[in-house]
């Protein structure tokens, strides 16, 4: 089946640093991904829509300039965490789905950001 | 507006059956997503229902009540593995999922 890949799956920086994640599709094309972000024991926040050639449509109170999104080929995007700070410390996980209306959501095993 | 009903925690003994309910209101429904969660994972697939009715798939069913805006999930033959959280997620449209909180299921021995 469908499989998405993300990398890194942990990762600890120091405040004022930028991290990348990236997401890959690994046997289907995903002209279309999702980037989120679960707090503990909350349920998921959508982030932002990433589209294949195009600007990433961002949710409300999502900054920006401060979550970049890079959506380069049909197999990959990314999210640049910009100058993070602690707060930003996170799970971060993305998601694609096939073309069909039956395709489920696939996830990443996400990405633990602490940033210190 | 969009509103999920999931009870937030559920608790059941290995080897039994349990239900988890979901109610919702969405707008341009387009069929509804069961996921399973474990703690500091991300949320696997489990089943996806578009039509009205039950679908089954080994020890997990899902059933579908477009007209009544419900949904639930069947786990059978409870294994100590299940403990984890259920989230039900509606379809809007082609590909805006809308996540609840979902329902922390608790197997006891």
């Amino acid at each position: 089946g469908a499989v998405v890949s993300q990398h890194p799956s942990r990762v600890i920086c120091k405040s004022g640093t930028s991290v990348k994640i990236e997401c890959r599709s690994l046997d289907f094309q995903a002209t279309t991904m999702f980037w989120y972000r679960q707090f503990p024991k909350q349920s998921l926040m959508l982030m932002a829509t990433s589209n294949e050639g195009s600007k990433a449509t961002y949710e409300q109170g999502v900054e920006k300039d401060k979550f970049l999104i890079n959506h380069a080929s049909l197999t990959l995007s990314t999210l640049t965490v910009t100058s993070a700070h602690p707060e930003d410390s996170s799970f971060y996980i993305c998601s694609a789905r096939g073309d069909r209306e039956s395709s489920p959501l696939h996830f990443g095993n996400g990405t633990r950001l602490t940033v210190t | 507006g969009q509103n999920i009903d999931q009870p937030t925690e559920m608790t059941a003994t290995e080897g039994a059956i349990v239900q988890i309910n979901c109610t919702y209101q969405t707008s341009g429904f387009n069929g509804l997503f069961w996921y399973q969660q474990h703690a500091g994972e991300a949320p696997t697939f489990l089943s996806y229902n578009v039509l009205d009715g039950l679908e089954e798939k080994g020890r997990f069913s899902s059933f579908l009540s477009r007209s009544k805006g419900y949904s639930y999930l069947l786990l059978k033959e409870l294994q100590m593995k299940d403990s984890a959280s259920y989230l039900c997620a509606p379809l809007e449209g082609n590909y805006q999922l809308i996540w609840g909180a979902g329902t922390k299921l608790i197997i006891k021995p």
